[in-house]
């Protein structure tokens, strides 16, 4: 079963346009990730957020938690042609699970 | 450092054959997992392993799939017969050992690509 839910589905922007993606969960958690995945390929670990955690950047990177709403999101700042992928959000399944779900993810487009 | 290799890349088999997938984590992860991605969805995990244990696979279809963890280090993931439904990218990843519910960074495999006709 899925745990995360990414919003929106699919994201188009320019280049240099900030992108933001969220994540909706159901559970409690131990921590949320991102995960980024290039067409045809695996997926790639951006950015681990523990659950007493706001915020933590890295690089243009920027991710919020708010365990009170179960949501996360994921700011892209000043974007570029290579962002072009599919985000997902994971976490752990909730109750004490150490299974790592993932949400169906956003596929974010930007154009040159 | 070596990441988690797979193979093969791609296969294509015909409905109600057998095939067999390979995974080689990243030397010193305890935890493997197998996740199955259908084309525009998100990956679905199959199974995940701890060592050589089995922390969960409430979503593998036992009556088809089947997946072991040789000495806590290689696995193999095999479907017996495959369906059409079957077809998808087969992800495997690895992490430093987890406890407690905590779940760390997953380093993934390139995937082997599943057609069945």
């Amino acid at each position: 079963s899925q745990q995360g839910e990414e919003d929106p589905q699919a994201l188009s922007i320019q280049e240099g346009e900030n992108a933001t993606m969220n994540c909706s969960y159901k559970t409690s958690i131990n921590n949320l990730q991102w995960y980024r995945q290039n067409s045809g390929r695996g997926l790639v670990h951006l950015i681990l957020i523990r659950s007493n955690e706001r915020e933590k950047h890295s690089g243009r990177l920027r991710v919020t938690l708010d365990t009170s709403k179960k949501s996360s999101s994921l700011l892209i700042t000043a974007s570029r042609a290579a962002d072009t992928a599919s985000y997902f959000c994971a976490t752990d399944a909730g109750g004490g699970s150490e299974k790592l779900v993932f949400g169906k993810g956003t596929k974010l487009t930007v154009n040159p | 450092e070596a990441g988690v290799a797979q193979s093969p890349r791609y296969k294509i088999i015909e409905k109600r054959q057998s095939v067999a997938f390979w995974c080689n984590p990243i030397s010193g992860h305890a935890t493997l997992y197998w996740y199955q991605q259908i084309l525009g969805q998100g990956p679905k995990l199959l199974i995940q392993f701890q060592n050589n244990g089995v922390v969960d696979d409430s979503q593998l279809p036992k009556d088809r799939f089947s997946a072991e963890r040789l000495k806590g280090v290689d696995s193999t993931l095999k479907i017996q017969p495959a369906k059409l439904e079957d077809s998808a990218v087969y992800l495997c990843a690895s992490s430093v050992e987890v406890g407690a519910g905590v779940n760390t960074e997953a380093f993934f495999g390139q995937g082997t690509r599943l057609t069945v006709v």
